[in-house]
């Protein structure tokens, strides 16, 4: 089974901080990396895809980088709202002999408090 | 685009009761995958299917069945429910592999 690890497990900021969450993952035979936003009674939504290594993506206040050589990828929220708390996913497509999986961490969940 | 439906968004079931939950998508994705969503677990893979015709197993296949015989559709069956089947249901799609997941909005299932 692939480990796909994501700290912290939750994170409490008040509103216009910055802050940001690791994903990290295995680094052999990997292909993309993607991050979900998973609001609370809602069903997660892609954020980023990612499959380069030194991949920087950015989508207003939020912006990604992948590192596939050591496994990892950084999600950063620029100047927290309240509108940013959910549960942050990150998965990884890694290309194995048993079959090409998405695999997902267990998710960051964010509190922007007023 | 409906993009990709579920049916039910509730379900009750005794122990050993049998059904099926739907999903179908309109965006013509050959990928697509069942998931649940446990607490403290995250999304875990049931079946995939990388084409009509085509499924396999994900992380944890026991006690379901998938079959998809047309592109729209990838119906999930629970066999003979247990309540350690209880959990949200979510179906996804994508284009190809490694492409973004479009979700369905998810089935909470109950077996009591």
């Amino acid at each position: 089974i692939l480990n796909v690890e994501q700290s912290p497990q939750s994170l409490h900021v008040q509103e216009g901080d910055s802050t940001n969450f690791t994903c990290s993952f295995p680094s052999s035979n990997f292909y993309a990396l993607h991050w979900y936003r998973w609001e609370t009674a809602k069903s997660p939504e892609a954020l980023f895809v990612m499959t380069l290594n030194g991949d920087e993506k950015k989508k207003g206040r939020i912006s990604a980088t992948l590192n596939t050589k050591e496994g990892y990828s950084y999600l950063y929220i620029k100047g927290s709202q309240p509108e940013d708390s959910a549960t942050y996913l990150c998965a990884c497509y890694i290309l194995t002999g048993g079959g090409n999986k998405l695999t997902f961490g267990t998710g960051t969940q964010l509190k922007v408090e007023l | 685009n409906a993009g990709v439906t579920q049916t039910p968004k509730f379900q009750v079931l005794k122990t050993g009761q049998s059904m099926t939950l739907q999903c179908a998508q309109d965006m013509n994705h050959e990928y697509m995958s069942w998931y649940r969503q446990d607490p403290g677990m995250g999304l875990r893979l049931i079946h995939y299917s990388v084409g009509a015709g085509i499924t396999d197993q994900g992380e944890v296949p026991n006690g379901y069945n998938v079959s998809r015989s047309t592109t729209e559709d990838f119906p999930l069956r629970l066999l003979s429910a247990a309540p350690s089947q209880t959990s949200v249901y979510f179906c996804a799609s994508s284009e190809g592999r490694g492409d973004t997941q479009y979700f369905g909005p998810g089935t909470r299932l109950t077996v009591l």
